[in-house]
């Protein structure tokens, strides 16, 4: 069984400034880790996944994440965020293919992301 | 390509009736998942279909039932509608099971009265 901890269920920052949005998660198998983002009445887009290779991450909008294995955390970075990025971030997992487990994403529970002026 | 689309994208019903959702992947897509969003319990897994077989399922009673067709479409049907099934219910679409990478549709928005 797989589980998601978001540890910030929202986080304000002003416009250009860092952000940073922290995942762990807990697993008995191998993962596959994403982070997809979700703006009003909207569905889940993808912004990034790791599946393997190089544990740092380039996705779209600018976003960049680090699987780190020993610490069993894939924290979401953006280095000048824009009014724009105004939305709620879900990071999931689902099992390597080769474990059996199928297509089944486990969320977490999600950042809500407030950039203002 | 064009993306995953669901239809209806909203929908009202009242208690004690049931509603199906239809879900078509991306062209060439054969595996299709389905899940729950709700603000009390966020986004939760309800089943996976990949080559018309039900390939996992969540942990939902067995009012949620799905299926899928030789094209890969899919639909979900909730029988004795709660008010608690209200909620976004979003498909993702897949290449194949275990393919990792899933891409999500729009969802369609059931209310229950």
């Amino acid at each position: 069984a797989q589980s998601v901890t978001q540890l910030d269920s929202q986080v304000p920052v002003f416009e250009e400034a860092p952000v940073e949005l922290r995942c762990n998660y807990s697993s008995s198998v191998s993962v596959y880790l994403f982070w997809y983002v979700q703006y009003p009445n909207q569905g889940l887009q993808l912004l990034l996944k790791y599946l393997s290779g190089s544990t740092l991450v380039k996705g779209i909008n600018g976003f960049e994440a680090e699987f780190n294995k020993s610490q069993t955390s894939f924290h979401l970075r953006k280095p000048s965020v824009h009014i724009s990025d105004t939305a709620e971030y879900f990071c999931a997992v689902t099992p390597l293919a080769d474990t059996g487990g199928g297509n089944k994403l486990t969320f977490g529970t999600g950042t809500q992301l407030k950039v203002e002026l | 390509k064009a993306g995953v689309t669901q239809t209806p994208r909203y929908l009202i019903k009242t208690r004690g009736q049931q509603v199906t959702l239809s879900c078509s992947p991306i062209s060439g897509h054969r595996s299709v998942s389905w899940y729950q969003q709700t603000p009390g319990q966020g986004l939760q897994f309800l089943f996976e279909y990949f080559s018309e077989t039900q390939r996992n399922k969540g942990n939902f009673p067995g009012r949620f039932s799905g299926r899928q067709f030789s094209n890969s479409r899919s639909e979900m049907n909730v029988s004795t509608l709660e008010l608690g099934d209200s909620a976004l219910y979003l498909c993702a679409s897949s290449l194949f099971s275990g393919a990792g990478e899933q891409f999500f549709g729009p969802g369609t928005r059931l209310t229950v009265l």
